[in-house]
């Protein structure tokens, strides 16, 4: 079965650090582009960062410089560092893929909770 | 950036309705347009992909259209699964719009 299942949400102080990951099964991390995306409370959703097959990675403008996208090939996993956490990046926070070319996000996580508070 | 602008942001309806929901991006992104649609407490899901095709499995009284700046999704007729908040998205650069929540009328 094709699925994507993250970990590593919680309770942070702002300032704080948290790693999120994701573990995919039915399809192979280091082919396809992984991304993360984030949704506050009662709001929409916004794109947070992506790595290519390649390698090459992009961040939003939000999260630039304090957030970190990698992934493990051995573990099929998909990984962010979020560090200088702050109220605002508190959200649930999905993992998503695209595993066919041409599509967008067809395959996501159930999501993960971060929680940036005092 | 390129900026991804939905609208209604809430739309009521009934059951059997048509409705359509309009994005519009700040400069052209040729087909590169996704919509999604989203339960409360689930992750979103495909719907249509490159403006016009429909993902596996979602039913065929979803449908997209557009190119360039503006596009459009369109529920035939609305059924009770249907009530859910839509986005649409751009995705060279992944920029989503800011949702349509469909309700009941």
């Amino acid at each position: 079965e094709v699925q994507l299942v993250e970990s590593g949400g919680g309770l942070v102080q702002p300032g704080g650090s948290l790693r999120l990951s994701c573990a995919a099964s039915g399809f192979t991390v280091s082919s396809n582009y992984m991304s993360w995306v984030r949704q506050a409370p009662g709001k929409g959703l916004e794109w947070v960062s992506v790595i290519y097959s390649g390698g090459s990675t992009y961040y939003a403008d939000s999260v630039k410089g304090r957030f970190t996208i990698s992934r493990d090939n051995s573990k099929n996993t998909l990984y962010l560092q979020m560090n200088s956490l702050r109220a605002e990046d508190t959200a649930v926070y999905y993992c998503a893929s695209r595993t066919v070319a041409g599509k967008a996000f067809d395959i996501w996580g159930q999501g993960t909770m971060v929680t940036v508070s005092s | 950036d390129i900026q991804m602008t939905q609208s209604p942001s809430t739309l009521s309806a009934s059951v059997g309705d048509r409705v359509t929901i309009t994005c519009r991006a700040s400069q052209s992104i040729s087909s590169w347009l996704a919509w999604y649609q989203q339960k409360p407490g689930k992750a979103p899901k495909l719907l249509i992909y490159k403006a016009s095709s429909l993902e596996s499995g979602v039913p065929s009284r979803f449908s997209g259209s557009g190119s360039g700046t503006e596009f459009t999704l369109t529920i035939s007729s609305l059924q009770p699964d249907d009530f859910a908040t839509y986005y649409c998205q751009q995705y060279n650069v992944l920029t989503f719009g800011g949702g349509t929540k469909v309700e009941i009328k």
